[in-house]
This record gives structure tokens, sequence and C-alpha cells, in this order.
């Protein structure tokens, strides 16, 4: 199956630095990645979608400007979480959607865990 | 928004015994997904079901999406300890261009 990938896996900051994610498909282009957010035994939450050349799309309750996503080529969407406080801690995870045999398949990056102090 | 319900939240079973989790959804779908998420793990595609009525198996798994194409379930048949994890549907409406994951069912099983 299709490759992404995701880094770092894990990393800790003070609070008020920023923090990048970088989310890359391998081996295949993807006109569009999603971040998500997933708290411990929960499910899940999109908080944005990736369009390669645009804006990205966020959820209603998303702070825009508190995560800035860049999606600058079909191979790389970047997930940058500005002035990280401790509510801020959490594993946040990419996918990539392919198309194939008109099946959407979503393909999932290993996820950052990130814990701010 | 989209609303989708996925029970039971968790399922503890003896090896051998099925298991089946629901994704029941507010509102007619586009595709329903599944994906499996092993602990510590991330999110692995199952399959996508797309017909109305559509049924399909992979091995012990067999998946199913309903006649309205409101609901769906994955049935385990004499599941083992390596099918251990969190089920998740993720819902898609039609012309919507993303995916609205269920809360999950975390199964366990006991050798």
């Amino acid at each position: 199956g299709a490759v992404v990938s995701q880094h770092p896996s894990w990393v800790i900051c003070k609070s008020g630095t920023s923090v990048k994610i970088e989310c890359r498909s391998l081996d295949f282009q993807a006109t569009t990645m999603f971040w998500y957010r997933q708290f411990p035994k929960q499910s899940l939450m999109l908080m944005a979608t990736s369009n390669e050349g645009s804006k990205a799309t966020y959820e209603q309750g998303v702070e825009k400007d508190k995560f800035l996503i860049n999606h600058a080529s079909l191979t790389l969407s970047t997930l940058t979480v500005t002035s990280a406080h401790p509510e801020d801690s959490s594993f946040y995870i990419c996918s990539a959607q392919t198309v194939d045999r008109m099946n959407e398949k979503l393909f999932f990056g290993s996820g950052t865990q990130l814990s701010v102090l | 928004g989209q609303q989708v319900m996925q029970i039971p939240q968790y399922q503890h079973v003896q090896e051998g015994e099925d298991f089946t989790t629901y994704c029941n959804s507010s509102t007619t779908l586009s595709n329903i997904q599944w994906y499996k998420q092993r602990p510590g793990g991330h999110p692995v595609f199952l399959i996508q079901l797309v017909k109305s009525g559509e049924v399909k198996k992979q091995k012990r798994l067999t998946f199913q999406f309903g006649e309205a194409k409101k609901n769906s379930s994955l049935h385990i048949t004499a599941t083992q300890t390596t099918d251990v994890g969190t089920y998740f549907c993720a819902v898609s409406e039609a012309n919507a261009g993303k995916s609205t994951f269920g809360d999950g069912t975390t199964l366990t099983v006991k050798p």
C-alpha cells in the first residue's frame, strides 16, 4: 500500500515555542491531505483539509492562526503549532488521500506525540 | 453537520468468539470506510463500501453496508488475539471531500 511518512514521531517543547510537523507521501502524489488530533482512547478529530496549492480548510473551532498548514507540493504538507501551550499537547496525525479504481483511501502517517511543558 | 455513532464503545471477548461493531449515520452516505488502529499505532485502511446492501469479506472479517446507506457493520468470526485494537468507521457524504470518523470500538481478546 501507499506510504505516508510523518515526523517527528514525538516532540517535547517549552510553552510559547512553535513546532512544525511534516507529512510526506512517499510513493504517490496527494492533492489532498488531512490533519487530525487524537486524544488518548478517543477518535480522530479532523482539524483541517490541506489542498495542494491553496489555503487549507479548517474545521469549526480550529484556530487557523494557531495551526498553520502549508501544502506546498503534491507530496508534502506541514502543520505548525504556533506558540504552543500545554493544552495543545496531543497526538497529531496526518493522512493522504488516494483514489484507486474509484476507491478513496486514506493512508495515515505514524503520528506525532506533542508534549508542551 | 455529519453525525456518526459507533457502538459498542468497548467489547471484551474470549478468543474464538465472534465480534461485531456497528456504525450508524444520521444521513445517507456516499461511502463508508473501516480502519483498524492497534494500540500505539496509526489507523490502517481495511475496506471501503460504496453500494447499497454491499457485503465484502476479508478472511474472517465481513463488512456490510445497509440498504439505505446509513449504517454499516464489521463482523469478525472466531476472534484471535491479533484482532485486538480499535476499529473505526469513517463516513463520507457525496461531494463532502472529507470523512468523519466514528468514536471507534475497542476490542480486547482474552486468550
